[in-house]
């Protein structure tokens, strides 16, 4: 009954190879999110979605496209890897004001 | 945009003792304005937040002030525990109603017993 699941929790690739995390969740929300946090745990968001629409594109890579087939559902797919993109992914959602994370994914690229 | 500043970054404090994370925001129009706790290798979580109506609020032994005029809001912990050991975020919504929230870098308080 996990509120914001995310998959996989471990992604382990090579550089140049393309990848994709799923999230769901199960709250009735509308707004889903997508963060990276870095080695030095900055949390920064890459983009949100309401109702299935973008609202929030910020300054990510084209590499990086984020896909929401339902209002529960936002995946993100990455195209290219690069070493650089070597983090935690963070997916998160909202009612109003009060985000919930789901569990992350590190992704290690070498 | 908003910008949300953080301090400190490192915060080592002996149980018992309290805890203060100060942090600013430079959209006069944000309301809102949550902390989260992430534990090492943890989700972050929602552990108080505070709205601008208001300028004090306590659960427990955690509080959080807000100054409007100043754009400053703090975190404060009392009598601390080892389990207070994790990291802690700020944030500020991104203009009044948006629901997106920008979050500060973060301070990293450990709890020596």
């Amino acid at each position: 009954d996990t509120a914001v699941s995310q998959t996989p929790k471990y992604l382990v690739t090579q550089m140049g190879n393309d990848k994709s995390i799923k999230c769901e969740q199960n709250l009735g929300h509308d707004t889903m999110y997508w963060y990276k946090q870095d080695s030095k745990k900055f949390l920064k968001i890459m983009f949100s979605y309401n109702n299935k629409e973008l609202i929030i594109n910020e300054t990510v890579p084209n590499r990086f496209s984020p896909k929401s087939p339902d209002k529960a559902h936002l995946n993100l797919h990455i195209n290219s890897l690069e070493l650089g993109d070597s983090a935690v992914y963070f997916c998160a959602s909202s009612q109003a004001n009060i985000q919930y994370f789901g569990a992350g994914t590190r992704l290690s690229v070498l | 945009g908003e910008n949300v500043e953080q301090h400190p970054s490192t915060l080592s404090v002996q149980e018992g003792d309290s805890a203060v994370i100060k942090c600013t925001y430079s959209d006069s129009a944000s309301n809102y304005f949550p902390w989260y706790k992430q534990e090492l290798g943890k989700r972050p979580q929602l552990i108080i937040d505070i709205r601008s109506n208001v300028g004090e609020k306590k659960d427990q032994r955690i509080a959080v002030t807000l100054n409007k005029t100043a754009k400053h809001f703090s975190l404060h912990i009392t009598e601390t525990q080892p389990e207070d050991s994790a990291v802690y975020f700020c944030a500020a919504e991104r203009g009044a109603g948006s629901y997106q929230l920008t979050f500060g870098k973060g301070t990293k308080l450990s709890v020596i017993p």
